[in-house]
């Protein structure tokens, strides 16, 4: 069936410095990529999103790459500070498909 | 308020018990899902309804019982669940299977349930 992998599953970084989470998905079909951020407590929320037809998505501070050959997508975070601590989620879906698979999760802390 | 409200927040249940989880959204959407969240573990796809009818049963016991009424509301039906039933249950919306970018699925905050 689908599997994405997240790595890493745990990162902490210094305040201001960048991040970086990494995913591979098994279906080849997917098209649709999203990230989520969940805050402690707290529901997740998209934060950014892609499709395959673009290899690259930025929006301020964070921007999401895909290498659809690879079958693996990233999500870098620049300038980190102490909010951007949380746990953040990839996924994959194919276009008219009912499954959203997310990964493991990676749980970022921003040291100031 | 997202506009995805879950019910109960919290819920202790004992093994024998029968009790229902209850999601609503006002933002009319489509297609509402069920998912588990279980510590270290990825978000687990439950069920998937698209305008009430059930499209998608991910090999969940049936001692997990979901109802969808409308497509406004969503319930996960408990009976005689085990202890390793304790999670987080989050119910989700979305326009319909294609995803608009820069919506993705609205997620409801979660009930917490514990089976003792």
């Amino acid at each position: 069936g689908e599997n994405v992998e997240q790595h890493p599953s745990t990162l902490s970084v210094q305040e201001g410095d960048s991040a970086v989470i990494k995913c591979t998905y098994s279906d080849s079909a997917s098209n649709y990529f999203p990230w989520y951020k969940q805050e402690l407590g707290k529901r997740p929320q998209l934060i950014i999103d892609i499709r395959s037809n673009v290899g690259e998505k930025k929006d301020q501070r964070i921007a999401v790459t895909l290498n659809k050959t690879a079958k693996h997508f990233s999500l870098h975070i620049t300038e980190t500070q102490p909010e951007d601590s949380a746990v953040y989620f990839c996924a994959a879906k194919r276009e008219y498909g009912n499954k959203l698979v997310f990964g493991a999760g990676t749980i970022l802390r921003v040291k100031s | 308020e997202t506009g995805v409200t879950q019910t109960p927040r919290h819920l202790v249940m004992g093994m024998t018990n029968k009790k229902s989880l209850k999601c609503e959204q006002h933002l009319g959407h489509n297609a509402m899902y069920w998912y588990k969240q279980s510590a270290k573990k990825p978000l687990e796809l439950m069920f998937v309804y698209n305008f009430k009818e059930q499209t998608e049963n991910n090999s969940v016991p049936s001692r997990f019982s979901p109802e969808c009424p409308n497509s406004s509301h969503l319930f996960l039906h408990l009976h005689t669940l085990q202890p390793e039933d304790s999670a987080l249950y989050l119910c989700a919306s979305s326009q319909g299977p294609r995803i608009k970018l820069k919506e993705g699925y609205t997620f409801g905050s979660g009930t917490r349930l514990t089976v003792v």
